[in-house]
């Protein structure tokens, strides 16, 4: 047990679906983190943000929009994907950005 | 620009025998350098990092790595492995105001009975 959570764990969504994933820290960090985690690929980082602001978006397409509303709290949200997003969505806090991380279980994401 | 080199997709050894799973990073300046280990269908969990000071660090589970600045190398080691001890091993390396750290691609580790 880390003090990162994720619902769901696993989640299963069409092409036209719209969901959300969710990422919880009971850390008291001020920095979140999404990554991608695919078969065979190594560790994307999508988003980055420190004290709430979003700082760093690896050129992520826009069907991933996330959201930060407090410091404890991560969200990405899923529409219209397609069916090479399916990945293990990991979720990460840290003291400060660039600090080590501390990840949560994952989501196991399938499109179909 | 930062990088990270593991060399080693995967590795099998025998339990009871030795490890080192190699990291060779690229880098500005001195950077944190950390070890992560994930098992099947997990989040990672940090093994141990490196800061400042001792280049010798230990972690949990028995492990610990040596910084080589003059080699750029993080490299992991643990004198005994265990069966539980098979899982993916991360290296990552970043530093406060670069606002991310920059993982490696990852080394699988398989032990033999």
């Amino acid at each position: 047990e880390t003090g990162v959570t994720q619902t769901p764990r696993h989640l299963v969504m069409g092409m036209t679906n719209k969901k959300s994933l969710k990422c919880e820290q009971h850390l008291g960090h001020n920095a979140m983190y999404w990554y991608k985690q695919s078969a065979k690929k190594p560790l994307e980082l999508m988003f980055v943000y420190n004290f709430k602001e979003q700082t760093e978006n690896n050129s992520v397409p826009s069907r991933f929009s996330p959201e930060c509303p407090n410091s404890s709290h991560l969200f990405l949200h899923l529409h219209t994907l397609q069916p090479e997003d399916s990945a293990l969505y990991l979720c990460a806090s840290s003291q400060i950005a660039g600090d080590e991380q501390y990840f949560g279980p994952g989501t196991r994401l399938t499109v179909t | 620009a930062q990088s990270v080199t593991q060399p080693d997709i995967h590795i099998t050894v025998s339990e009871g025998a030795s490890l080192e799973l190699r990291c060779n990073y690229s880098y500005g300046a001195t950077p944190y350098l950390f070890w992560y280990v994930q098992s099947p269908g997990q989040g990672l969990q940090l093994l141990l990092k490196y800061f400042s000071g001792d280049t010798l660090v230990q972690g949990i589970k028995g492990f610990e790595a040596e910084f080589k600045r003059s080699q750029s190398s993080f490299n992991l080691r643990k004198p005994s492995v265990h069966w539980s001890d098979a899982a993916e091993y991360f290296c990552a390396v970043g530093r406060g105001e670069a606002q991310k750290l920059v993982f490696g691609q990852g080394t699988r580790l398989t032990i033999n009975p």
